[in-house]
């Protein structure tokens, strides 16, 4: 059974930082780009950011290039996504998603708010 | 950036009954190496995304046949042969030919 299971969302103050983490198990993890996609309250999907699977080439929306980074440990089969002077439209559910895969996790909660 | 404009927002329907969903971008999604990729997914309340259909046409593992797409090009469709309670919710396109993948906004299947 494919599961994808993150973690490290919560409440964080405008400017803050938070990283989220994303377990996989169940398909060849280091075979697989792997990405981020968000979902603000209420709002649609936006994809966030990939990274192929050796980790070496990473791909970013414009709105997160340069505070957010996307890192991976084919090791531990962990997926990453460090975020970084946090706003308030960063407000979402981040998902971690294999696409081409077909897999999606059940998402963390991030909220940015004072 | 490749913008995917979904028809209807919002789609009534009655169980049983045909239903349709477009989702038109604004270039081509022809990647070059001949695939397109165009993908549906649904999300129903409170769960996360799953997919239906990738690379235009090609249903995922474990979804019902009453799902189908097509299209070509810029133009694409996601049809459901007869709605049942469980296809209720919201419909996404998908493009990933091109950096950044993007999403049309969602199109709310709902019962009439």
């Amino acid at each position: 059974e494919v599961r994808l299971v993150e973690s490290g969302g919560g409440v964080v103050q405008p400017g803050g930082s938070l990283r989220l983490s994303c377990v996989a198990s169940g398909f060849t993890f280091s075979k697989s780009w792997m990405h981020w996609v968000r979902q603000a309250p209420g709002k649609g999907l936006v994809w966030v950011s990939r990274v192929d699977d050796g980790g070496s080439s990473t791909t970013y929306a414009d709105s997160v290039r340069g505070r957010f980074t996307i890192s991976r440990d084919n090791a531990k089969n962990t997926l990453y996504l460090q975020m970084n002077s946090l706003r308030a439209e960063d407000t979402a559910i981040y998902y971690c998603a294999s696409l081409s895969g077909g897999y999606w996790g059940q998402g963390t909660l991030v909220t940015v708010s004072s | 950036d490749i913008v995917m404009n979904q028809t209807p927002l919002s789609s009534p329907v009655t169980l049983g009954q045909p239903a349709s969903i477009s989702c038109r971008s604004s270039q081509s999604l022809v990647h070059s190496d001949g695939n397109t990729y165009l993908s549906w997914l649904q999300q129903r309340p409170g769960q996360p995304p799953r997919l239906l259909i990738y690379e235009l046409s090609n249903r995922f593992s474990g979804v019902p046949d009453r799902f189908s797409g097509g299209g070509a090009g810029t133009y694409f469709t996601l049809r459901i042969s007869r709605v049942e309670a469980e296809d209720l919710g919201v419909y996404y396109c998908m493009q990933s030919t091109q950096f950044p993948y993007t999403f049309g906004q969602g199109t709310k299947l709902e019962i009439k």
